[in-house]
């Protein structure tokens, strides 16, 4: 089965610097993954997506590497500001489903 | 475009007792999930419609839970009877899609249950 986790279940960085939040997936076949943010008391929220014939992709103050060879994959978040205060969890597809894998999730916290 | 619609937000009960949780997804959305979250943990799948069909209910307790989606739109969760290891947020979403409905998941805030 998949399994998608977090390196770090916390962290916490300074307003105004960068933050990269790191996950490993097991699954070598997964083409296709998805960060989403989520706020607390608010359900998940789509932040940036990337297939796997890709590794890197950017978004507004965003960026997502993928490094297929180590199955692994980072969410870069430039200047950090207190709204991007959340939990933050990578997704896969599930293998044989039509529907996602959520891992356990990294709580950043932005100290202002 | 409205987003996904949940009730109640909170509910608390006690073990054994039963609960039901609603959800209206957004118009048009043909796939419906449900989804349990646990405090510290990531959200896990229980059932996934797509219109009035299910498409997978591999993780659904199905002894004690089960979910309807009647007319294809808006759909319905219970609980029947609930344990303490129930507690968690449960999150309803939506997609248009009905293939690799992954793309596009829209989640609804989610209902806090918490059982004493």
């Amino acid at each position: 089965g998949e399994s998608v986790g977090l390196h770090l279940p916390t962290l916490s960085v300074q307003e105004g610097d960068n933050s990269i939040i790191n996950c490993a997936y097991s699954n070598s076949a997964s083409d296709y993954f998805i960060w989403y943010k989520q706020e607390s008391g608010k359900g998940p929220q789509f932040i940036i997506d990337i297939r796997s014939n890709m590794d890197k992709r950017q978004g507004q103050r965003v960026t997502v590497l993928l490094n297929k060879t180590v199955k692994h994959l980072s969410l870069q978040i430039a200047a950090t500001q207190p709204g991007d205060s959340a939990v933050y969890f990578c997704a896969v597809p599930r293998q044989g489903a039509n529907n996602l894998f959520f891992g356990t999730g990294t709580r950043l916290t932005v100290i202002p | 475009e409205a987003g996904v619609a949940q009730s109640p937000r909170y509910k608390i009960i006690e073990k054994r007792q039963s609960v039901a949780f609603w959800c209206n997804p957004i118009s048009g959305h043909a796939t419906l999930y449900w989804y349990q979250q646990i405090l510290g943990q990531g959200p896990k799948l229980l059932i996934q419609f797509q219109n009035n069909g299910v498409v997978d209910d591999s993780q659904l307790p199905k002894d004690r839970f089960s979910a309807e989606r009647l007319k294809g739109v808006d759909s319905t969760l219970k609980i029947q009877p609930a344990k303490l290891e129930d507690s968690a947020v449960y999150l309803c979403a939506s997609s248009r899609a009905q293939y690799q409905s992954y793309y596009g998941y829209t989640f609804g805030s989610g209902t806090r249950l918490t059982v004493v």
